[in-house]
């Protein structure tokens, strides 16, 4: 499968705990973004990366969220001292500059 | 305003009726334009680009109109297996891809 791939599919931690998500991009994808999407609404953008610079960080993204892509591959999105509030589900895209992106099937969290 | 609006709908329509969708950006420097569909619990997937001069894939045209800064969605003899949330994608000057909220289709028999 050369699609968006996200790990895990599904997620469910307690309030407070860290959790990390991981998406590997289309290989040759130099943007990766992730987004987060709730129940009847659009997704919302949260960060990109340019190959592996973080080009771009939401005002949603708090200071309990971090991403990184270090070699410019896969990504991964850590957020610290889980809020019900962050139970949602968490998409991956990535694309080529200016053209169309691509999902991965996304994480769903539940915080409990 | 948001970067991205849409009318949520939903719009309920039969089988066989045509069906239009706008949407207003707000960055006029915005440069590339999608629509994507996304499935009840699925990711949203691509459905078409949108170009400035207009494009036609099968049932689905859509529009760009930079002056008034929107984009259009018309889908004719619409099926059932259109069912689903539409959503409008704008790609501004910063490289990142901002969503609209979606439009929730349903078309009943």
């Amino acid at each position: 499968d050369t699609g968006v791939s996200q790990n895990p599919r599904h997620k469910i931690t307690k309030r407070g705990q860290n959790v990390t998500f991981r998406c590997d991009p289309i290989s040759e994808h130099n943007r990766l973004y992730w987004y987060r999407q709730t129940l009847g609404q659009g997704p919302e953008f949260l960060t990109y990366f340019q190959n592996e610079a973080q080009l771009e960080k939401s005002r949603l993204l708090s200071d309990r969220f971090s991403a990184e892509r270090p070699k410019g591959s896969f990504s991964t999105l850590e957020i610290q001292r889980t809020e019900q509030g962050d139970s949602a589900m968490y998409l991956c895209a990535s694309s080529l500059t200016g053209l169309e992106a691509f999902f991965g099937q996304g994480t769903r969290l539940t915080v409990v | 305003r948001k970067e991205v609006e849409q009318d949520p709908g939903p719009f309920n329509v039969p089988e066989g009726a045509t069906v239009a969708f706008n949407c207003t950006y707000s960055n006029s420097a915005s440069q590339s334009f999608f629509w994507y569909r996304q499935d009840c619990r699925k990711e949203p997937k691509l459905l078409m680009s949108v170009y400035s001069s207009g494009n036609e894939d099968g049932r689905f045209t859509a529009q760009l109109n930079r002056a008034s800064q929107y984009i259009s969605l018309l889908i004719r003899d619409s099926k059932l297996s259109d069912s689903a949330t539409y959503l409008c994608v704008v790609n501004p000057p910063g490289g990142d891809m901002r969503f609209g909220a979606g439009t929730r289709l349903t078309v009943k028999p």
